[in-house]
């Protein structure tokens, strides 16, 4: 069965970096895209970043674009999510999840925090 | 970005209740909607998939419907199980975006 399991989370200082990974296992990685989504404390779901199943394309949301790089390994069918100049508003729980949607990681808590 | 209008925000319902959800996207987006149940510490559960189509393993009770821009995700008879947040979402467009949520608590 499709499983995903994030790591990578943490407490950071503010303006810090973080890289976030993703396994993946039990589809074929390789032919499939790939998104981040994000929930900051107490509040709804807010998409991150997106990746083709090669890496051919990448989208990003307005909040994150030039501070975070989405990433894939397809030979170790991990995800990554690298994440620069770091502020308190990135705060959240950040889950991967395939594409279409309809599966996600349990997801790795991100604390921005002084 | 496509906007995703969820209501309400939340509801008060008794078990035995049907309970209904509604979504609105800001431009069409045929039947590329999803619903997902979220409980408190958990990841999101996917529920619906293309407006309508329930995913395996999911409860019958739970139905969808709608296409173009309005959507609904009905619940027959509320369980205490089924006490969470319920989220849209299009994938219309790889920018994803959710709606609101709607939480649904005991009344």
């Amino acid at each position: 069965q499709v499983q995903l399991v994030e790591s990578g989370g943490g407490v950071v200082q503010p303006g810090g970096s973080l890289r976030l990974s993703c396994a993946a296992s039990g589809f074929t990685f390789s032919s499939y895209g790939m998104h981040w989504v994000r929930q900051a404390p107490g509040k709804g779901l807010e998409w991150v970043a997106f990746i083709r199943y090669d890496g051919s394309n990448k989208y990003y949301a307005d909040s994150v674009k030039g501070r975070f790089t989405i990433s894939r390994d397809n030979s170790k069918n991990t995800l990554y999510l690298q994440m620069n100049s770091l502020r308190a508003e990135d705060t959240a729980v950040y889950y991967c999840a395939k594409d279409p949607g309809w599966h996600w990681g349990q997801g790795t808590l991100v604390t921005v925090s002084s | 970005d496509i906007q995703m209008t969820q209501s309400p925000s939340s509801l008060s319902a008794s078990v035995g209740d049907r309970v209904t959800i509604t979504c609105r996207a800001s431009q069409g987006i045929s039947n590329y909607l999803a619903w997902f149940q979220q409980k408190p510490g958990k990841a999101p559960k996917s529920l619906i998939y293309a407006a309508s189509s329930l995913q395996s393993g999911v409860p019958s009770k739970f139905s969808g419907s709608g296409s173009g821009t309005d959507f609904t995700l009905t619940i027959s008879s509320l369980q205490p199980e089924d006490f969470a947040t319920y989220y849209c979402q299009q994938y219309n467009s790889y920018r994803w975006t959710f709606g609101q949520g709607t939480k649904v608590e005991i009344k």
